[in-house]
């Protein structure tokens, strides 16, 4: 298996909604990474498991809470988003080795009313 | 923090012209720099990378040039096609695990 699955596709929530984005790879990579993307711009990093653990966290409000269950397996758990978070959420995974090829999913597109 | 710098924003070339995208990046530890594809509503896709220690590198139609010491790396694409039609980024990394900082982007044209 050479893909990196995400669900669900799509998500529409209120601003008082709990949900959960769901990524899974089995690659055997042991980074994994979250990414925004807003229209017409680049992928912006959120964070970075490394075997894991989190190991960067780009100053993400905690309303986006990263999990990491185990080495294929990556969760963003969201509560109390607000509208401008609406954006198609990306993530990637990457080998253990020194450069860093990474292979995305195909995201979810996050709307939040 | 690393700062990368891609130009031009928008490029339209006529089926079968030469493409040539440029980056500019400021942390001099960066070592990785991958190219990515991304059509529209879908992932993006690593289409060629190099490393520090290699000045050019090509895959068929595509090849990347780096130059270390003015910091400063270009996507070439020759012989386009209406499916070369994407918007392409540059990034800059220093190694696994580590940040991944995009270019802001070049959408490309392909004219039938």
């Amino acid at each position: 298996d050479t893909e990196v699955t995400q669900t669900p596709k799509h998500l529409v929530m209120g601003m008082t909604n709990k949900k959960s984005l769901k990524c899974e790879q089995h690659m055997g990579h042991r980074a994994m990474y979250w990414y925004k993307q807003k229209a017409k711009k680049p992928p912006e990093l959120m964070f970075v498991y490394s075997y894991e653990k989190l190991s960067i966290n780009e100053s993400v409000p905690s309303r986006f809470s990263p999990e990491c269950p185990n080495s294929s397996l990556l969760n963003l758990h969201l509560h109390a988003l607000q509208p401008e978070d609406s954006a198609l959420y990306l993530c990637a995974s990457s080998q253990a080795d020194t450069y860093n090829e990474q292979f995305f999913g195909p995201g979810t597109r996050l709307t939040v009313l | 923090g690393e700062n990368v710098e891609q130009h031009p924003s928008t490029l339209s070339v006529q089926e079968g012209d030469s493409a040539v995208i440029k980056c500019t990046y400021s942390d001099s530890a960066s070592n990785y720099f991958p190219w990515y594809k991304q059509e529209l509503g879908k992932r993006p896709q690593l289409i060629i990378d190099i490393r520090s220690n290699v000045g050019e590198k090509k895959d068929q139609r595509i090849a990347v040039t780096l130059n270390k010491t003015a910091k400063h790396f270009s996507l070439h694409i020759t012989e386009t096609q209406p499916e070369d039609s994407a918007v392409y980024f540059c990034a800059a990394s220093k190694g696994s695990y580590q940040k991944v900082t995009f270019g802001t982007g070049t959408k490309l044209q392909v004219i039938p």
